[in-house]
């Protein structure tokens, strides 16, 4: 089945703790990139990927790392999180161009 | 920032009416427009991805327009069900990788 899948789906974790929201997509897509998305806002860009080894700023990555090492993976980073990263994130993968392929998303929450 | 907005914000519907949203954008720089459709508790699933000035596409009982000089396309939705129920996105792309989103339409089609 053609996916993009994201682990974990739900974490609490607090302040300054280090973690990683991994993202993995099956369908041989060069584009992946990461949302996230808070109450009366739209989806915001955060980071994105053309393809193994380039990745380029969406509108808010302050705070956030990536990296494509492998075309099927795109990981997202928080080295040291805090309060207002709290929010749901979404992975999604695609031919450049096309319609995206969305994730399950992944609630944080940051105490 | 392209600003992307998108009216109503929510609205309410009986059963079989037919109904339709607004999508704006800024027309420099267009590149195309994406719309998906949300339901809640699942990720945003594409409907279509427009680009030509003109542009209408359809999906069964759902179409879109799409004037690029202008700025704007609709989203239409022919007799309305209450599975059509979710909240209705739109994205404008700056070129092939970065994505602005609208903050939606949520629809409730009432039985």
């Amino acid at each position: 089945e053609a996916q993009v899948t994201q682990n974990p789906r739900y974490l609490i974790t607090v302040t300054g703790k280090k973690l990683t929201v991994t993202c993995s997509q099956n369908m041989n897509h060069e584009y992946m990139s990461w949302y996230r998305q808070d109450p009366g806002l739209g989806l915001r860009q955060i980071y994105y990927s053309m393809n193994v080894e380039v990745t380029d700023k969406g509108d808010v990555p302050e705070g956030y790392k990536v990296s494509r090492k492998e075309k099927r993976n795109f990981p997202l980073i928080l080295e040291s999180p805090s309060p207002n990263q709290t929010s749901l994130y979404f992975c999604a993968s695609s031919p450049p161009g096309f319609e995206q392929f969305f994730g399950p998303g992944t609630r944080l929450t940051v105490l | 920032i392209l600003n992307v907005e998108q009216s109503p914000q929510s609205l309410h519907v009986q059963e079989g009416d037919s109904t339709n949203f607004t999508c704006s954008f800024p027309s420099s720089n267009f590149y195309a427009l994406h719309w998906y459709r949300w339901e809640t508790a699942k990720s945003p699933e594409a409907l279509f991805v427009m680009t030509l000035n003109g542009d209408e596409k359809k999906k069964g009982r759902i179409s879109a327009t799409l004037n690029t000089k202008e700025g704007y396309s609709y989203l239409y939705i022919k007799g309305s069900q209450p599975e059509d129920s979710a909240t209705y996105l739109c994205a404008a792309a700056r070129g092939t990788y970065k994505y602005i989103f609208g903050t939606g339409t949520r629809l409730k089609v009432l039985a």
